[in-house]
This record gives structure tokens, C-alpha cells and sequence, in this order.
């Protein structure tokens, strides 16, 4: 079973920031936040990962709780490339077990 | 850059048929991996390869074979095809497991 939880779906206006929200509270001190998307039914991409600190990358940015029990995945300036369905992953051993992510629609 | 390339990109077998899907990795990956999507759900792990030589089971391994045939390449192969097989499977690699997986683009298998 995947170790997050996701709202199912979000909606963003075009040009706004989009904030993804992440649940993660069983995760463990030595253990990644992955981000990923899939655009239709393509392979999934890579956004972003951290650990504890706040990380920020030409994609995104993620901010991780104190406490590591949340996250969000932040698109600063969303466009209507980003409709997608954004992955949050806790790695589980050799494994990324993937729930079924938010399903996010950028509006113009 | 090719990344992960897999073939085919599309099947289409009749019940009982063997299939092997390829799938070749040009980025000196330790690890390889194979993923099927249903429609509207998440990838599912089928089954890995932590590093050349070695494979294990994932979370749906039944019904399907691995073979990691040299560090570039790890294929899957579907020895009688059903049509719960019916499905979008996707191939992975990274170079450790805490480095982010790269993905193909995936091999649509439809069993009729």
C-alpha cells in the first residue's frame, strides 16, 4: 500500500501557483519525498525529491514539514502544460509504490 | 539521449500467446524495473532488478518472468497471456534507489 495520501483532484487557474498537498505520517527518518507526474498516458516524469530541507529545482519547489509528516509540491507559475496526475511517493525499500495521485487541471 | 527505450510500443496477442517485452537503458543504471498501469490506477510493481545478475518479486509478479540480460537491458515476459494482462507497462532504471527512477514511455498490451 502506498505510504501518502492525496486529494483525488485540484483545479488551478493558469499563471497561478499550484500547491500540492502531500500526507506522509508513518514516513521514517531516513526515508526520500518523491515527486512525479504523468501527462496522459505517458511514462512518468520526475519533479522533484527531498529529504527534510526545502528543495527547489527549475520544475518546482517542495516544502517538507517540520515534522516530515506532510509536504507540498509547489508550481509557481502553472500553465496548461502542467494538467497532469502528480505522484506523491515515499519509497518503500527497492520500491516506489504509487497511490493514484491528484489529478491536477491548470484552467486558462 | 535515448534514456529508457522499450519495444514495442504496441501489442495486441490472443489468450495463451508469449509475449517478451524489451526494454534497453542507456544511462549505466544499476537497477531496472517493471510497472503495469490499469486505467485510472497507479503503477504497480511487478517485479525489479536491484543490480545486474540479480531480480525479485514486487507487489503483482504472477504471470510474468524477468530477465536481466546484461546491465542495459531487462526484459518481461508474459509465458500465456490472459486477458487480465491487458495493461500499459512501464520500464524504469536509476542508478541507486534513492536517485529518482527514468521511465519509458510505455507498451500498450491489449490480450484478447
Amino acid at each position: 500500500d502506498a505510504k501518502t495520501t492525496q486529494p483525488p483532484s485540484m483545479d488551478c487557474a493558469e499563471g497561478r501557483a499550484a500547491n500540492l498537498p502531500c500526507n506522509h505520517s508513518t514516513i521514517s527518518g531516513n526515508e526520500y519525498v518523491y515527486w512525479y507526474r504523468q501527462i496522459h498516458s505517458q511514462g512518468p516524469q520526475y519533479i522533484i525529491h527531498g529529504l527534510k530541507n526545502n528543495e527547489t529545482n527549475e520544475m518546482a519547489s517542495l516544502i517538507i514539514t517540520e515534522d516530515r509528516k506532510s509536504s507540498t509540491l509547489i508550481l509557481p507559475h502553472a500553465t496548461l502544460r502542467d494538467t497532469a496526475v502528480y505522484y506523491c511517493i515515499v519509497r518503500d525499500d527497492q520500491k516506489l509504490v504509487f497511490g493514484q495521485g491528484t489529478r491536477l487541471t491548470i484552467n486558462p | 539521449n535515448a534514456g529508457v527505450t522499450q519495444t514495442p510500443k504496441f501489442q495486441v496477442l490472443k489468450t495463451g500467446q508469449s509475449m517478451t517485452l524489451q526494454c534497453a537503458q542507456d544511462m549505466n543504471h544499476n537497477s531496472m524495473y517493471w510497472y503495469r498501469q490499469d486505467p485510472g490506477m497507479g503503477l504497480r510493481l511487478i517485479y525489479y532488478s536491484a543490480s545486474e545478475g540479480t531480480t525479485d518479486k514486487g507487489e503483482v509478479p504472477n504471470g510474468y518472468n524477468v530477465s536481466r540480460l546484461n546491465k542495459r537491458e531487462f526484459s518481461l515476459r508474459l509465458e500465456s497471456a490472459a486477458p487480465s494482462q491487458t495493461s500499459v507497462y512501464f520500464c524504469a532504471s536509476t542508478r541507486t534507489i534513492i536517485e529518482p527512477q527514468h521511465f519509458g514511455d510505455g507498451t500498450r498490451l491489449s490480450i484478447l
